[in-house]
């Protein structure tokens, strides 16, 4: 059964460093999404991308986060200057499309992430 | 605001029980509703969606507009049946899915 993929499982990082997160979604999907978890809190949507282009992001998602889809099979958050409060459990899903009804996500298994 | 509450944290029942966990939601609009689990050392995967109107691993769903209620229902609960169950509604936007806190659900032998 396909999967969506995510690298690195854990990285520590200090506060002010730059953090990658890689993901490789169902290769049939058309839509990505970025979710993360704060250790003891709900899940949070941060972004939605398709067409190679953001179509949703949250508050949460702002000047610090960016995503890419830089050759048509990783789709990357990019969290730059990292704070303490980015330390959490990010997942990456994916879709393959998003009309009522048939709009069902498949997750990675996450990438931890630890700021210092 | 749209909201889903799971107000259970923890739920223990012994095996062979029936078990109930609850979702409620806030939404103003025709929501779409999910339980999603996550099983020890596993990812997060779908195991209902109440468009589908289906039983999976014995578990069923109803959507109930007036008490603006989605609880997850087994009648007889099974050992392996023991991780947490997330309960997701998809929003206005339909893009971005909106969690409960989740329900850690343990099954005694």
């Amino acid at each position: 059964e396909p999967e969506v993929t995510q690298t690195p499982s854990h990285q520590v990082t200090q506060m002010g460093q730059e953090v990658i997160l890689r993901c490789v979604p169902i290769s049939n999907h058309l839509y990505f999404y970025w979710y993360r978890q704060i250790l003891g809190q709900k899940v949070e949507f941060l972004v939605s991308f398709y067409n190679n282009e953001i179509s949703e992001k949250s508050e949460i998602f702002d000047d610090q986060f960016s995503v890419e889809r830089p050759d048509g099979s990783n789709f990357t958050l990019k969290i730059r200057s990292t704070k303490l409060e980015d330390s959490a459990m990010y997942f990456c899903a994916s879709s393959p499309e998003q009309r009522s009804g048939a709009n069902v996500l498949t997750f990675g298994a996450g990438s931890r992430l630890t700021v210092l | 605001a749209q909201r889903v509450t799971q107000p259970e944290k923890l739920l223990s029942v012994f095996k062979g029980a029936p078990v109930e966990l609850k979702c409620n939601y806030s939404y103003s609009g025709s929501p779409e509703l999910f339980w999603y689990v996550q099983y020890s050392r596993q990812r997060l995967q779908l195991l209902l969606r109440h468009i589908s109107r289906e039983s999976i691993k014995g578990f069923t769903a109803d959507l109930n507009k007036g008490e603006t209620s989605f609880h997850l229902k087994k009648p007889f609960a099974q050992e392996e049946d023991s991780a947490m169950y997330y309960c997701a509604l998809r929003g206005r936007s339909n893009y971005q899915l909106i969690w409960g806190a989740g329900t850690k659900l343990i099954i005694k032998p």
